[in-house]
């Protein structure tokens, strides 16, 4: 059974830049997750999807951030002019129908992003 | 608002030892989740345990146990004899039944096992 996978696994780029990440989460699995994670800290909620809708944005997801989730299998994640504040690891899960809950979610190796 | 908090930040034990982190949670829904993920060193969290806030049943798996008492809002967890392979960080997290299932983390703690 095949978890979940994100690429790239580390991205180091220049403040101004434009970064996508990409997220593969559990086959069947309908929802995904994005996760921000910084040194010494718990995951924080950025967003999710039901199958192809983004069903929730948090309010730390400036305009700069957008994400996608195109039919409803990988998503993608986007930071346009990227500054040094983005650094941080970002974590994508997924999880599956559970009766009329959600299963608990599983989390794939994250892509650590620095900004310099 | 959902709120975890994990007191401890480090804790270092010696191999053999017995660890407890303790997590204490805030929410207004009546129906909840509570987990327990490890993050090793590789930085890939894991999935440990999901408990329904209607099951206050203490479970154990292995060398893990887990203490939840919904009077005291407390979802406490236990590495009996540690191993050095048990060395991590440990994030409790709680999330609604309902809606989104976002997950609230506490900030985590740090666990060292010394050989």
């Amino acid at each position: 059974d095949t978890g979940v996978s994100q690429d790239p696994r580390h991205k180091i780029t220049k403040r101004g830049q434009n970064v996508t990440f990409r997220c593969d989460p559990i086959s069947e699995h309908n929802r995904l997750y994005w996760y921000r994670q910084t040194l010494g800290q718990g995951p924080e909620f950025l967003t999710y999807f039901q199958n192809e809708a983004q069903l929730e944005k948090s309010r730390l997801l400036s305009d700069r951030f957008s994400a996608e989730r195109p039919k409803g299998s990988f998503s993608t994640l986007e930071i346009q002019r990227t500054e040094q504040g983005d650094s941080a690891m970002y974590l994508c899960a997924s999880s599956a129908r559970a009766g009329t809950g959600w299963n608990e979610q599983y989390f794939g190796p994250g892509t650590r992003l620095t900004v310099t | 608002a959902q709120k975890v908090t994990q007191a401890q930040t480090e804790i270092s034990v010696v191999e053999k030892e017995d660890v407890t982190l303790d997590c204490v949670y805030e929410t207004r829904d009546t129906t909840y989740y509570l987990f327990w993920y490890k993050q090793p060193p590789s930085g890939e969290l894991v999935f440990l345990i999901r408990r329904n806030s209607f099951d206050e049943q203490n479970e154990i798996s292995g060398r893990y146990s887990w203490n939840f008492q919904k009077s005291t809002s407390s979802f406490n967890f236990t590495i009996t004899a540690s191993q050095v392979v048990d060395s991590a960080v440990y994030f409790c997290a709680l999330s609604g039944q309902y809606g989104n299932n976002r997950l609230a983390f506490g900030k985590g703690n740090q666990v060292v096992v010394i050989p």
